[in-house]
């Protein structure tokens, strides 16, 4: 079956602007999750949607939002960018909750880059 | 909260060598744990996992790993390192108990020289 696909894959965007990042989880799978990956940083996790609730957030300002759908499908956005806002944005989805299962299914990623 | 730290931020081994990336983790009881791979340009893909029972799992491409509760570590080894398995790995851990994101390490960058 289809893996966790995202788009876009690469977008460049200038300070200040508003970016929306799209995510289509594994068909049957309810809990999708965003990490921000950046080289100094890591991965870190931004929020969890399952059942379009957001079950978790992560310490990240409001600018950073994000919802689900009711097909599971996901969107995140990030409005006014800045340049430490270039990453690569990861989607992830799992059967249940994070908190259930664990085992994450990661897309291959969307790089923004902000200029 | 649980917290993940790999102590290496980057390894290299020659081909054919044995491998060893260390994860050290912090949780106040037992967790789950994960090793993931990311290739470059790519997303992560799971090695393998922790959950209960038996401590040493065996994941794909040959790896394994080893639950020590005492060391608080859930070490990664492959017996001989091919020239595929350069790439960055991360140990994460999760919580048994409520509803808790995952946390990942910062990885360790993996290169394999001939």
């Amino acid at each position: 079956k289809a893996g966790v696909t995202q788009t876009p894959r690469y977008l460049i965007k200038t300070r200040g602007q508003q970016v929306t990042l799209s995510c289509s989880p594994i068909s049957g799978h309810r809990s999708v999750s965003w990490y921000q990956q950046t080289p100094g940083q890591g991965l870190q996790f931004l929020f969890e949607y399952f059942s379009e609730t957001q079950r978790n957030k992560g310490n990240f300002p409001g600018r950073f939002s994000g919802r689900q759908f009711s097909n599971s499908r996901s969107e995140m956005n990030v409005s006014t960018l800045e340049l430490g806002d270039s990453a690569l944005y990861l989607c992830a989805s799992s059967a249940g909750t994070s908190g259930d299962t664990g085992e994450l299914f990661f897309g291959e990623g969307s790089r923004l880059t902000v200029l | 909260a649980q917290s993940v730290t790999q102590p290496d931020i980057h390894i290299t081994v020659s081909e054919g060598a044995s491998l060893e990336l260390r994860c050290n983790y912090s949780y106040g009881a037992t967790p789950y744990l994960f090793w993931y791979v990311q290739s470059p340009g790519q997303g992560l893909q799971l090695l393998l996992k922790y959950f209960s029972g038996d401590t040493l799992v065996q994941g794909i491409k040959g790896f394994e790993a080893e639950f020590k509760r005492s060391q608080s570590s859930f070490n990664l080894r492959k017996p001989s390192v091919h020239w595929s398995d350069a790439a960055e790995y991360f140990c994460a851990v999760g919580a048994h108990s409520g509803n808790t994101p995952l946390v990942f390490g910062k990885g360790t960058r993996l290169s394999v020289i001939a």
